[in-house]
């Protein structure tokens, strides 16, 4: 079994939708959770970062943690054509491990 | 403050070649870690630098190595460049105590003929 599993996509909404990414995970050693945004070409960006189970929130997107279910999600709310781009989950204990990235595109 | 900095940003090389790739992380941070990104295999860890020491190592040929100077400063090299060596080629810096966040660079675009 994968550390981590991520839907790599296409994922394809029309612009307004809320979008939901998701990633699950089998390390239980993992203690920090974190979003990054790559937009075609460039660095990934990190978007969202936190360490508990529950919800965090920054602007339109919100953070979702479950340590019981290993499973962590990321939620745009108002997707714009601005957040195409790719969304890669990462957890860190000792390193930091990486999704393979969800391809997201809002149509406009 | 500013963020970190990779050079090149392009780079075109033949097989056989060598290549040599700087980062310069943000400032204070004192931890560098390096990537491989390719389309097929996503973003691969190659090692990571604290304190001019390598600190963690991931899976790939010993023609890839590195090295991070006294200012934190990191460098990157590839010998006897192959084809699959093509790639984006990315830099993280971290404050380095073990387990926060990590920034990236632009990254540099490798490809080789």
């Amino acid at each position: 079994q994968k550390e981590v599993e991520q839907d790599p996509g296409p994922l394809s909404v029309p612009e307004g939708a809320i979008v939901s990414l998701n990633c699950t995970y089998s390390n239980s050693a993992f203690q920090y959770f974190m979003w990054y945004r790559q937009y075609s070409r460039k660095g990934p960006e990190l978007l969202m970062y936190t360490y508990s189970s529950g919800n965090k929130e920054d602007g339109r997107f919100t953070a979702q943690v479950d340590k019981s279910s290993k499973y962590i999600s990321l939620f745009i709310r108002d997707s714009q054509p601005s957040d195409s781009a790719t969304y890669l989950c990462a957890f860190s204990a000792s390193k930091i491990i990486f999704g393979s990235g969800t391809r997201l595109s809002i149509r406009p | 403050k500013a963020g970190v900095t990779q050079t090149p940003r392009y780079l075109i090389k033949t097989r056989g070649q060598q290549v040599t790739l700087s980062c310069s992380p943000i400032s204070g941070h004192r931890s560098v870690s390096w990537y491989q990104q390719t389309p097929g295999q996503g973003l691969q860890f190659l090692f990571e630098y604290f304190s001019e020491t390598q600190r963690n190592k991931g899976n790939f040929p010993g023609r890839f190595s590195g090295r991070q100077f006294s200012n934190s400063r990191s460098e990157m090299n590839v010998s006897t460049l192959e084809l699959g060596d093509s790639a984006l080629y990315l830099c993280a810096s971290s404050l380095g105590k073990g387990e926060e966040t990590q920034y990236f660079g632009p990254g540099t675009r490798l490809l080789v003929l």
